[in-house]
């Protein structure tokens, strides 16, 4: 079973609609958990970190929520564009004082016109 | 670059030849990671470099994958007698330092053994 688990597997929404993507993850001690967006044929770039302190984040439409006790982490998109077609990544690094990261499988989002 | 580069971008070998992969991290940055992603599957860590040294060889699925990193900047990754498995993408990531830093991605190389 995958440490961390992300759900949908796919998505497809229309062009300006809202969406929610779902990460839920069994490492610890948790010490981050990042959300990367990859586009086809690139590698991932980080949208926001989550400490375990912090509740939710904004980056302009993208909003990342957490729950340390339920170990639960979400990602909302506002107002979709045809540009974030994408897979989203969820990341959790372990607080061992080493580099040890966890990815999820990621959410595979697309955005029709 | 201003990015992690990587190259080639997409390499065609026949199984049981040899190929190197080769990754220019960003200007500065003392921690280097390789990754696999196969497809529908989460990113497979291979191994991490800080320096010129590997502290973490641990995802090296075997003992056919090497790699080296040679004056804190580029490194290779080597996989000898390739098999029909090896087939993913191959992602390296810079840091500018060990911790909680973000990585930067390359665009990775897609390896297709036949």
């Amino acid at each position: 079973k995958n440490q961390v688990e992300q759900s949908p597997q796919s998505l497809i929404i229309l062009e300006g609609k809202n969406c929610t993507l779902q990460c839920n993850y069994t490492v610890s001690p948790f010490s981050n958990l990042r959300w990367y967006k990859q586009d086809t044929g690139r590698g991932p770039v980080s949208l926001t970190i989550m400490t375990f302190s912090e509740n939710t984040k904004s980056n302009g439409r993208y909003t990342a929520t957490l729950d340390a006790d339920t170990k639960q982490s979400s990602l909302h998109i506002t107002a979709s564009q045809l540009s974030d077609s994408a897979s989203y990544i969820c990341v959790v690094r372990v607080n061992f004082g080493n580099e040890k990261l966890t990815f999820g499988t990621g959410t595979r989002l697309t955005i029709i016109p | 670059g201003a990015g992690v580069s990587q190259s080639p971008s997409n390499k065609v070998t026949e199984k049981g030849k040899d190929v190197e992969l080769r990754c220019d991290p960003i200007s500065g940055h003392t921690a280097l990671y390789w990754y696999r992603q196969s497809l529908g599957q989460g990113l497979e860590f291979l191994i991490y470099f800080q320096g010129n040294s590997a502290p973490d060889k641990s995802g090296l699925p075997s003992d056919r994958f090497s790699a080296e990193r040679t004056g804190g900047s580029v490194s290779t990754l080597t996989i000898q007698r390739t098999q029909q498995e090896d087939s993913a993408v191959y992602l390296c990531a810079s840091s500018p330092r060990r911790g909680n830093e973000k990585l930067f991605f390359g665009s990775g190389t897609q390896l297709s053994v036949l």
